[in-house]
């Protein structure tokens, strides 16, 4: 069971727009920055999404992050296939003083 | 360009110990936290263990806390996971991987390509 929880998948057609949550706690979202990565089929994890609505250098602008109080969101505009993926919410938890993941989220284009 | 290579990993039996190893390349790396994730086969990540740019600051998970043990080679710009008693549970491709921030912002960018370790008998 993961500290932080994420729907296990969720899917919608090309161009549309989804979004992931990620629900935590006081420990974790409500007081420290959220990071997502994005893990393609076979690949190593790349970072997505940084202090919580940042994205780095080289990461498409149809991506976007946000949060409020203890939940986050990761939003995707414009599906495209290449988008398929799994997509893991992260943050530091003060209580376990420690990072966390949460479960993960696989995304379906149809 | 920022490069990190993992290797040591393989095929023990339960109990045994085994040293992995990412070699860092492309940046400064006594400059930068470094950590350690796994991906059991089939499941998500899951967080095993942080050192701190000079090593003065270990995390571990509990999963894992008291059988491995993170180092640093700054001046071999090395990272290591030493694996003792491990466990079927602990099969996963482990990944290294680069914080940047503070310790408890870290952002991990970017990732190795992963190193399979496999406990069983």
């Amino acid at each position: 069971q993961s500290v932080l929880t994420q729907p296990p998948s969720v899917s919608g057609a090309p161009t549309q727009r989804v979004t992931i949550s990620c629900s935590g706690s006081s420990s974790n979202i409500g007081d420290n920055a959220v990071n997502w990565y994005q893990q393609l089929p076979g690949k190593s994890p790349r970072l997505l999404i940084y202090y919580d609505d940042l994205l780095p250098s080289g990461v498409s602008d149809r991506f976007s992050g946000s949060k409020s109080g203890t939940s986050a969101s990761l939003a995707i505009s414009g599906l495209q296939s290449e988008d398929e993926a799994d997509y893991y919410c992260a943050a530091w938890d003060g209580s376990l003083n420690g990072p966390v993941f949460g479960g993960g989220t696989k995304l379906t284009v149809l | 360009e920022v490069q990190l290579v993992e290797s040591g990993g393989g095929l023990v039996q339960p109990g045994a110990s085994l040293r992995l190893s990412c070699a860092a390349s492309g940046f400064t790396f006594s400059s930068y936290v470094m950590h350690w994730v796994r991906q059991a086969p089939g499941k998500g990540l899951e967080y095993v263990s942080l050192i701190s740019s000079v090593g003065g600051t270990t995390f571990y998970a509990d999963s894992v806390k008291g059988r491995f043990t993170i180092s640093r080679d700054n001046s071999k710009n090395t990272l290591f996971l030493q694996m003792a008693s491990l466990r079927p549970e602990d099969t996963a491709v482990y990944y290294c991987t680069r914080g940047t921030g503070t310790v408890a912002g870290s952002r991990l960018d970017p990732w190795g390509q992963g190193v399979l370790v496999t406990v069983s008998s």
